[in-house]
């Protein structure tokens, strides 16, 4: 069964503070991605990467970096959390054919305070 | 900009009842994709339709990509409140390393029993 884990459900931060999310896939997927979702924005796209150490800016990449090291692994950084970055945030990943599926994982509740 | 605009945007209705949710594109697309997302879940694939007039079904849901590939409708007979979640739908867009895609802002459906 394919999976895309991501290392928290939920987590709290204070504004300021450096964030880390991790992504795990283990399809050997070349893209993965991160999003975040808001009622009423739906699903937006902040980074994607398509190759290890390879990286493309989404919609929304302010305020937020990310870093592929290894092919399974794609990390979001928080900079310095501010509280307009609460929200969910979902990973996915994908093979590199145009319209292939999205695997995403379960998404991690961020607030920051 | 290849957008998705998904309506309605909300749609509550009782247990056994039909419904159809649209979403709708100026721009051609070689696919589009559906994905239910369950509370506190990430989405998961449906559906992938590629032909234009292609009529998929998969038990008592049917999608149906326009003739012309500019957009998508998918129909729920008989609803239950299984089917409850938001429906997204999404076509594919070129990055500048790899395909991604874009999504429209979903449907969100409550099944009353």
């Amino acid at each position: 069964d394919v999976k895309v884990t991501q290392s928290s459900r939920y987590l709290v931060k204070r504004t300021g503070e450096k964030v880390f999310l991790e992504c795990v896939q283990d399809m050997d997927h070349e893209n993965m991605f991160w999003y975040r979702q808001d009622p009423g924005l739906g699903l937006r796209l902040i980074y994607f990467s398509y190759d290890v150490k390879m990286k493309e800016k989404g919609d929304i990449p302010e305020g937020y970096s990310v870093s592929r090291e290894k092919k399974e692994r794609f990390s979001l950084i928080l900079e310095s959390a501010s509280t307009n970055q609460t929200s969910m945030y979902l990973c996915a990943s994908s093979t590199f054919r145009a319209g292939d599926t999205q695997y995403f994982g379960p998404g991690t509740r961020l607030t920051v305070l | 900009t290849q957008l998705l605009e998904q309506s309605p945007q909300f749609l509550s209705i009782q247990e056994g009842e039909n419904l159809t949710v649209y979403c709708n594109s100026s721009s051609v697309f070689s696919s589009l994709q559906w994905y239910r997302q369950e509370p506190g879940e990430g989405p998961v694939l449906l559906v992938t339709v590629v032909t234009g007039g292609e009529v998929k079904k998969l038990k008592r849901l049917t999608f149906q990509f326009g003739d012309a590939r500019k957009d998508s409708s998918l129909h729920i007979t008989a609803a239950q409140p299984g089917d409850t979640g938001l429906y997204l739908c999404a076509g594919p867009k070129r990055g500048a390393g790899s395909y991604q895609l874009t999504f429209g802002k979903g449907t969100k459906l409550s099944v009353i029993p």
